[in-house]
């Protein structure tokens, strides 16, 4: 079956540490999303790409960063800039990020805590 | 900018009672409307989805109706069961000024139904 694989489920980061969170997808689709989830605050964009090697900023991208290597692997980087990282993290994609009315595929998160 | 108005919740309801969430938009254009589930611990999963004004979607029982004169997408099931609870986003997509996808979430509705 085909769809987006996040890991690890669970992860705890200590202070002043950098934690990478994995999002891998087998559905070929060109762009891929990362959104942070709060209670009460819906989901909120961290950054996309379109395509292998470029990146945008989404709304919330201070203090994390990604890499786009490979179509099929989307990782965010948490850095200690992050000062309140605690949340649910998602990662989405989608086949045509030109496609307004395509919906996006969701993992099934990756939840990081403060030690 | 974009936004999308979900009613509060939870919203709590006996098995088989009638269902209605609402949601209200804010966008420029025309935008397509996204219903969105996620079950405890899971990421989100498309539940229905329309495009254009006056199109019904509809999925496992659930249906909303795109109402480009009210801007709204209230969500609605004649009969819930307990397998139901859940938190329901209702999201609009538009193109981003880059020509992008970009997808406006609410701030969900948690739905629980008591047998």
């Amino acid at each position: 079956d085909g769809g987006i694989t996040q890991s690890p489920k669970y992860l705890f980061r200590k202070e002043g540490q950098n934690v990478t969170l994995s999002c891998e997808q087998n559905l070929n689709h060109d762009a891929m999303y990362w959104y942070r989830q709060d209670p009460g605050q819906g989901l909120r964009l961290i950054y996309y790409s379109q395509i292998v090697n470029d990146f945008q900023k989404g709304d919330i991208a201070e203090g994390y960063s990604v890499s786009r290597e490979k179509k099929e692997s989307f990782p965010l980087t948490v850095t200690s800039a992050q000062k309140n990282p605690t949340a649910f993290y998602l990662c989405a994609s989608n086949s045509d990020y030109r496609a307004y009315n395509q919906p996006q595929h969701f993992g099934d998160g990756t939840r990081l805590s403060i030690l | 900018g974009d936004s999308v108005t979900q009613m509060e919740g939870p919203v709590t309801l006996s098995e088989e009672a009638f269902l209605t969430i609402n949601c209200t938009y804010t966008a420029t254009g025309y935008p397509s409307l996204f219903w969105y589930v996620q079950y405890p611990g899971e990421g989100l999963q498309l539940l229905l989805k329309a495009t254009k004004a006056d199109d019904k979607g509809s999925n496992k029982g659930f249906e909303a109706t795109y109402r480009k004169e009210t801007t709204s997408f209230h969500l609605e099931k004649g009969s819930v069961q307990v397998s139901d609870s859940a938190v329901y986003f209702c999201a609009l997509g538009t193109v981003n000024s880059g020509g992008y996808q970009k997808v406006t979430f609410g701030t969900g509705t948690k739905l629980q139904v008591i047998p």
